[in-house]
C-alpha cells in the first residue's frame, strides 16, 4: 500500500516534444507529491510538487496533473530540450502524520524512475 | 542559496569495517533524513529525525544503522559493520516545516 508505481522506465523524445510520465498509488494519507530530477551522479533536485487540492499546476514548461479519485499524477515536460535529459522521480509523502505521539516527519515514498533521454 | 553538503562524496570500506556518513543540514532546518540508492534503483527512505530523536524508520534501518546529530550542524549516519549490499549512494535530506525536502549531493559508499 506504501508503493508508488511510475511508468514508462525510460523515455526517448525529440527536442520540442512533450514527455509525459505517470505515476499511481494506493494509500490515500499521501498528501503530498514532489518530482525530482536527477542528473547522473548528483543527488535529487525538486523539480516541482502539487497537494491534492488543485488538479493542476504549472510552473514554466513542467506541469503536473492530479487525479486524485483514480489516485494518479503525471508530469508533462512541454517543449523537451536536451538539458531535460535526466532521471525523473515522482514520490509521495504525508505531512503532519504521527506515529504514536511522535511526528512521523513526511518520508517519501519514490516511484521507480523514468530515465528521459531529449534528442536534439 | 543555501544547500545540503554530503561528506565524502566517496567512501570505499572492507565488509565489516564501520562506516560514518556525515551530513551538514540547511542551517534553520528542523527534520533530517537519510536515503539510499542502490545503482539503477529507486531512491528509498532510511530514516527520518526530528527534534532529537529517530521519528520513523524503513525496515532496511536495522540494529546495524545509527543516527546522530553530535552537534547543532551535523547529522551522521553511521553503518556498524558494513556488508556488501549496504552498496549504495546514500542521500541526506533536509526540510524546516514546509513539504520540501532538499537533498545532499550524495556519498556512494563502496563495500568491497
Amino acid at each position: 500500500q506504501q508503493q508508488v508505481k511510475q511508468s514508462p522506465q525510460s523515455l526517448i523524445v525529440q527536442k520540442g516534444g512533450i514527455s509525459i510520465i505517470n505515476c499511481a498509488y494506493e494509500n490515500t494519507a499521501f498528501d503530498y507529491f514532489p518530482w525530482y530530477q536527477q542528473f547522473p551522479g548528483k543527488g535529487p533536485a525538486l523539480l516541482i510538487a502539487i497537494r491534492p487540492d488543485v488538479s493542476e499546476k504549472k510552473e514554466g514548461r513542467f506541469t503536473i496533473s492530479f487525479n486524485k479519485s483514480a489516485k494518479q499524477f503525471s508530469l508533462h515536460i512541454m517543449d523537451s530540450q536536451p538539458g531535460d535529459s535526466a532521471t525523473y522521480f515522482c514520490a509521495a509523502g504525508s505531512n503532519g502524520a504521527f506515529i504514536g505521539r511522535k511526528a512521523a516527519g513526511n518520508k517519501l515514498t519514490f516511484g521507480g524512475g523514468t530515465r528521459v533521454l531529449v534528442k536534439p | 542559496e543555501p544547500e545540503v553538503t554530503q561528506t565524502p562524496s566517496h567512501q570505499v570500506t572492507q565488509m565489516g569495517q564501520e562506516v560514518i556518513l556525515r551530513c551538514v543540514p540547511i542551517s534553520n532546518h528542523l527534520y533530517f533524513y537519510w536515503y539510499r540508492q542502490i545503482l539503477g534503483q529507486k531512491v528509498e527512505f532510511l530514516v527520518s529525525f526530528y527534534n532529537n530523536e529517530i521519528s520513523e524508520k524503513s525496515e532496511i534501518f536495522d540494529d546495524q544503522f545509527s543516527v546522530e546529530r553530535p552537534d547543532g550542524s551535523n547529522f551522521t549516519l553511521k553503518i556498524r559493520s558494513t556488508k556488501l549490499e549496504d552498496s549504495a549512494m546514500y542521500f541526506c535530506a533536509s526540510k524546516r516545516d514546509t513539504d520540501t525536502q532538499y537533498f545532499g549531493p550524495g556519498t556512494r559508499l563502496t563495500v568491497l
